[in-house]
């Protein structure tokens, strides 16, 4: 089973910064398998990236994923106010079928 | 455009049964394989149960025995049949389009709350 541990827990930046999320597998997963979500307060999850590095339809460019083996990560290059939101990882397997990391919150310094 | 029309939660007893439904349009409903995740309180994602493609049904292990997934094409209708529900199964239900390896639209989640 894999385990996937996001760090930190939660970040705290300004807008216009950086943010770089974390996504460690507990053992290789192929890029495919790996994708990324966002979750407003009271909102559903949407998708933002899927197989490591691509953007779902209607993402803006400032959000990037990278990463493979054991490492990813989600990179926000200039916050906007609505980022300042959760952020999961996610991993399609055979058993469990799906993976959620524990999620990052991304909180307003 | 593809919508996902939860409905279903509410109340129950420990012990008790519910029965969700996730209504799907804007997509070819039989096409497309369909997950259910739940949130619970305050906390973070966890996967229910998925259709993969075949129709082959899978269950997380904190739910198996008790969860029944299902569909109806002809109502473009995914259910979650949930009996036995304790205190644990307390969260917020979302359904979910699988697109490959990720879930690419999501249902606006439906509560569920089991008290004694």
């Amino acid at each position: 089973e894999v385990v996937l541990t996001q760090s930190p827990g939660t970040v705290s930046l300004s807008p216009g910064e950086r943010a770089t999320l974390s996504c460690r597998a507990s053992q290789s997963i192929t890029s495919t398998s790996l994708a990324w979500y966002q979750q407003k307060p009271g909102q559903a999850p949407s998708l933002l990236i899927y197989g490591a590095s691509s953007r779902a339809t209607g993402i803006p460019d400032r959000f990037s994923g990278s990463g493979s083996g054991t490492d990813f990560t989600l990179t926000i290059s200039r916050l906007e106010p609505e980022d300042f939101v959760v952020y999961y990882c996610q991993h399609y397997g055979s058993s469990p079928f799906l993976t959620f990391g524990g999620g990052t919150k991304v909180e307003i310094k | 455009e593809v919508q996902l029309l939860q409905s279903g939660g509410g109340l129950v007893q420990i012990g008790g049964s519910l029965r969700l439904s996730c209504v799907v349009s804007g997509f070819t409903f039989r096409n497309f394989s369909m997950s259910w995740v739940r949130q619970l309180p305050g906390k973070g994602l966890e996967w229910v149960s998925s259709f993969s493609s075949g129709d082959t049904t899978y269950y997380a292990d904190s739910v198996k025995g008790r969860f029944t997934l299902s569909r109806d094409i002809s109502q473009n209708t995914l259910f979650l049949q949930m009996n036995s529900l304790t205190a644990e199964d307390t969260a917020i239900y979302y359904c979910a389009r699988s697109m490959g390896p990720c879930l690419d639209h999501w249902g606006q989640g439906t509560p569920v709350t089991v008290s004694s």
